[in-house]
């Protein structure tokens, strides 16, 4: 089965500081990651996904992340954050298996960032 | 183009009474999943429906139930309400199996 594992559960940054959230999957094949993102009120959205080709992709409001499948991760990053940046992260892993995609989600990491 | 749109937003139940909760997905897209998010466990996933069709299911009891309907919109229904049962329940749809979701705002459901 895979797994989803997301190492910070709450993270408090003040502005400008730099952010990387960790996560990392349990899934032997072939996954499609992603990085969903709840601001304060609001449904969850996607930041940025990888399917192939280039390990680091670039998403919304300028964040990153890098897939480095040797270690199973796929980290989170931004260089500056901005209290507009205080949300709840969720990593999300979609691994075939027996042909279909199932969905997993890390337990999500809260982010504060104080002005 | 519209959204997500889940129904209702905020309900309370009992103990015992069942709930059905309702699902609009973006037009065009097939695909519509179901999620239960509780603090502290994150997004844990219920069922897939396509074309009317449960493709996936998670590990839940047989008391989660869900169905689609020719236009896409889907239902979950929870039957013998648990305490344990209280959460946000998040729908959400895609164009396809392996691409990114579009989350609803969720219905919030109390169990009492």
């Amino acid at each position: 089965a895979q797994s989803v594992s997301q190492h910070n559960h709450h993270v408090i940054l003040s502005e400008a500081a730099s952010l990387e959230l960790g996560c990392n999957y349990s899934y032997g094949g072939t996954v499609n990651l992603f990085w969903y993102v709840q601001y304060p009120g609001q449904h969850l959205q996607l930041l940025l996904k990888y399917f192939s080709g280039d390990p680091l992709v670039k998403g919304i409001k300028g964040f990153e992340a890098e897939f480095i499948k040797s270690k199973f991760s796929f980290n989170l990053r931004k260089p500056s954050v901005q209290w507009s940046d205080t949300a709840e992260y969720f990593c999300a892993v979609k691994g075939a298996l027996g042909g279909s995609y199932i969905p997993t989600f890390g337990r999500g990491t809260s982010l504060i960032v104080h002005p | 183009k519209a959204g997500v749109t889940q129904t209702p937003r905020y309900l309370i139940k009992t103990r015992g009474q069942q709930v059905t909760l309702s699902c609009s997905p973006i037009s065009g897209h097939r695909s519509v999943s179901w999620y239960q998010q509780t603090p502290g466990q994150g997004l844990q996933f219920l069922f897939e429906y396509f074309s009317e069709t449960q493709r996936n299911k998670g590990n839940f009891p047989g008391r989660f139930s869900g169905r689609q309907f020719s236009n896409s919109r889907s239902e979950m229904n929870v039957s013998t309400l648990e305490l344990g049962d209280s959460a946000l329940y998040l729908c959400a749809s895609s164009l396809g199996q392996t691409g990114e979701l579009f989350f609803g705002e969720g219905s919030r459901l109390t169990v009492l």
